[in-house]
């Protein structure tokens, strides 16, 4: 399995708070993702890096920043949650923005 | 029209039946395609990419066709821990990067003994 850990795995938090999650690897591929999975939708992508200090917006970034100040880490923000943000958020990596990616284990976010 | 479309099932099947399963892609433009398979509450796991010739792994074969923008998985001789969703992605340009994937929202196979 691909080097990369998701933390935390759970949490709750209340509207309007913020909240920081963290996808780690060590695998050193130059690619990094953010996805958020709901019933009824596929995986849809957030925001993606390209490389450090390099990202861009996916389908669904309104309400969500991120930064990668390393390699290894990928972070998504969410500056003040709503319960429309309570989700499972998947973390995933790849060498070449052509090639397959690979999954974290996930976070799931409760918005309360 | 959905980027990708799949039927979402469940299939449900006898242990060692052979099932398939069908994918539709809107952007033609679309370059590489993989079949994903992701268990409950688990992350999607890479179960193959998809070729223009068609590929065949063990029991799975993966089809593509561009001119339809279509996809297909078969799955031979099924076992009981085949038992999973299955989804369908393909590759859109996003800003600068060739290759976001597009997932489908999945079909549900569960085999049965």
């Amino acid at each position: 399995d691909a080097g990369i850990t998701q933390s935390p795995r759970h949490k709750v938090t209340e509207t309007g708070t913020p909240v920081t999650l963290r996808c780690h690897q060590t695998e050193n591929h130059r690619y990094m993702y953010w996805y958020r999975q709901d019933p009824g939708h596929g995986l849809r992508l957030i925001h993606y890096s390209y490389g450090v200090k390099d990202t861009d917006k996916g389908e669904v970034s309104d309400g969500y920043s991120v930064s990668r100040s390393k390699t290894e880490d990928f972070l998504l923000t969410l500056e003040s949650a709503t319960s429309s943000q309570t989700s499972v958020y998947f973390c995933a990596i790849s060498e070449s923005d052509t090639y397959e990616q690979y999954f974290g284990p996930g976070t799931r976010l409760t918005v309360t | 029209r959905k980027e990708v479309e799949q039927d979402p099932g469940p299939f449900n099947v006898p242990e060692g039946a052979t099932v398939a399963f069908n994918c539709t892609y809107s952007n033609s433009a679309s370059q590489s395609f993989f079949w994903y398979r992701q268990d409950c509450r688990k992350e999607p796991k890479l179960l193959m990419s998809v070729y223009s010739s068609g590929n065949e792994d063990g029991r799975f074969t993966a089809q593509l066709n561009r001119a339809s923008q279509y996809i297909s998985l078969l799955i031979r001789d099924s076992k009981l821990s085949d038992s999973a969703t299955y989804l369908c992605v393909v590759t859109v340009n996003y800003g600068g990067s060739q290759g976001n994937l597009i997932f489908g929202k999945g079909t549900k196979l569960s085999v049965k003994p």
